[in-house]
């Protein structure tokens, strides 16, 4: 089955650096990919829609020179939290498909859990 | 008109028994209707879905009844078990294209032995 990989899993930084977070499909090519942030029992809310070879979507509200997203080949799309802040703590999530229609769920990664202290 | 409305917002049951969860969604442009599971720590993992030409799917213990006119449609788990203590996700979305998935608020199911 369709197969991504979230890596790392966790990562802890210091207010004001950077951190990136990879989004890889293991076993099929992802033209669009969606990153996601989950708070603590929270619903997952979309950031934004990542597309291979051109600029992502962002959803309203979502700062895009804050959070820089790369989707540079088939299988692997980047979020970047840039000068990062506490309250940029969160569960980040990427998910993907191997095509389009209903056959085909979007497969989600295992997560990536920031903390920014 | 974008929402998918999930209730309840949490669900406690026996082992056995039958827990059911229920969504409400406006858009009827949404022809694609996933169930997610997800355990503390984990991203989502699909459990089932259903397009809204048939009533109802069952696969293993998951079963989606699936009500067109009343844009609703619910999870009910069979013979729940420990192992299923979890939060679980309705969304909608439209087929077709790499449509973005629309969430409910998610219900966090307990079962206790």
């Amino acid at each position: 089955g369709a197969v991504v990989s979230q890596h790392p899993s966790w990562v802890i930084c210091k207010s004001g650096t950077s951190v990136k977070i990879e989004c890889r499909s293991l076993d099929f090519q992802a033209t669009t990919m969606f990153w996601y942030r989950q708070f603590p029992k929270q619903s997952l809310m979309l950031m934004a829609t990542s597309n291979e070879g051109s600029k992502a979507t962002y959803e309203q509200g979502v700062e895009k020179d804050k959070f820089l997203i790369n989707h540079a080949s088939l299988t692997l799309s980047t979020l970047t939290v840039t000068s990062a802040h506490p309250e940029d703590s969160s569960f980040y999530i990427c998910s993907a498909s191997p095509a389009t229609g209903w056959d085909y769920g979007y497969t989600f990664g295992s997560g990536t859990r920031l903390t920014v202290v | 008109q974008q929402q998918v409305k999930q209730s309840p917002q949490s669900l406690i049951v026996q082992k056995g028994g039958i827990p059911i969860i229920n969504c409400a969604y406006e858009n009827t442009a949404f022809d694609y209707f996933p169930w997610y599971q997800q355990f503390p720590g984990k991203g989502p993992a699909l459990l089932i879905a259903i397009r809204p030409d048939v009533s109802e799917k069952k696969e293993g213990r998951f079963t989606i009844s699936f009500n067109k006119s009343a844009k609703q449609f619910s999870l009910h788990i069979m013979d729940s078990q420990p192992g299923d203590s979890a939060t679980y996700f309705c969304a909608a979305s439209i087929s077709g294209g790499y449509n973005k998935l629309i969430f409910g608020a998610g219900t966090r199911l307990a079962v206790h032995p």
